[in-house]
């Protein structure tokens, strides 16, 4: 399965904009790469996803390399409620199994 | 309003006891995932569900089981078969299994073994 490689931690002051890095070299052409963030002892939530174009919605962009090997998540105005859990994740568009392994992720520290 | 329920939110329970956690979604999706998670660690996939009376292991099944007799509920037993069953269990759904679907998680259950 293709995995997912993250920096164990981030920091970032309020207000300033945070790139938050995944690099996944054996990702498959078929494979949709997602983010979610985690608060602590909640469920993850959905923050965006996308397969070859760069996203933007009302939380964050999404910009993927264009050999999509790597994507990187922005959050353009870190907020103290932008602090947790943030993890990269592949899946597979076929859904042939669907395997959805979330591997340790960044924690982001946002400070004032 | 829509979304997906787990209870109980805290459980505890004796060594031998086996025990059910609860997942039941109302947003009509098809498939629907259990996760573990265990402090300072990612989630790793228990067992999931494409669609109802058919379900698959994940990465770490052994000593858990599940069924999926209804489209709205997953329910998970922890088995006594479980060595270490002590952990944050979460429950997910997605309008499908293709790849490009967003999950949707409850809030989680925190199971103690004492």
């Amino acid at each position: 399965d293709a995995k997912t490689t993250q920096p164990n931690s981030m920091e970032s002051n309020e207000e300033e904009p945070v790139h938050l890095p995944c690099n996944h070299s054996t990702i498959s052409g078929t494979d949709y790469i997602h983010w979610y963030r985690q608060l602590p002892s909640q469920g993850p939530e959905y923050v965006i996803h996308g397969l070859t174009s760069n996203v933007n919605n009302r939380m964050a962009s999404l910009a993927i390399a264009e050999d999509r090997k790597s994507s990187t998540l922005i959050l353009h105005r870190a907020t103290l409620r932008d602090a947790a859990v943030y993890y990269c994740i592949l899946r597979d568009v076929g859904g042939t199994a669907s395997k959805l392994t979330f591997g340790t992720g960044t924690r982001l520290q946002v400070t004032l | 309003d829509g979304g997906i329920t787990q209870s109980p939110k805290y459980l505890f329970r004796k060594e031998g006891q086996n025990v059910t956690l609860s997942c039941e979604q109302n947003l009509n999706h098809d498939a629907m995932y259990w996760y573990r998670q265990d402090p300072g660690q990612g989630l790793r996939l228990i067992y999931y569900s494409q669609i109802v009376n058919d379900f698959q292991k994940g990465d770490i099944a052994e000593g858990y089981s599940v069924s999926r007799e209804k489209k709205e509920s997953f329910p998970l037993t922890v088995t006594s078969a479980q060595k270490n069953p002590t952990a944050f269990y979460l429950c997910a759904s997605s309008i499908d299994r293709a790849g490009g679907r967003e999950l949707f998680f409850g809030e989680g259950s925190r199971l103690t073994v004492l």
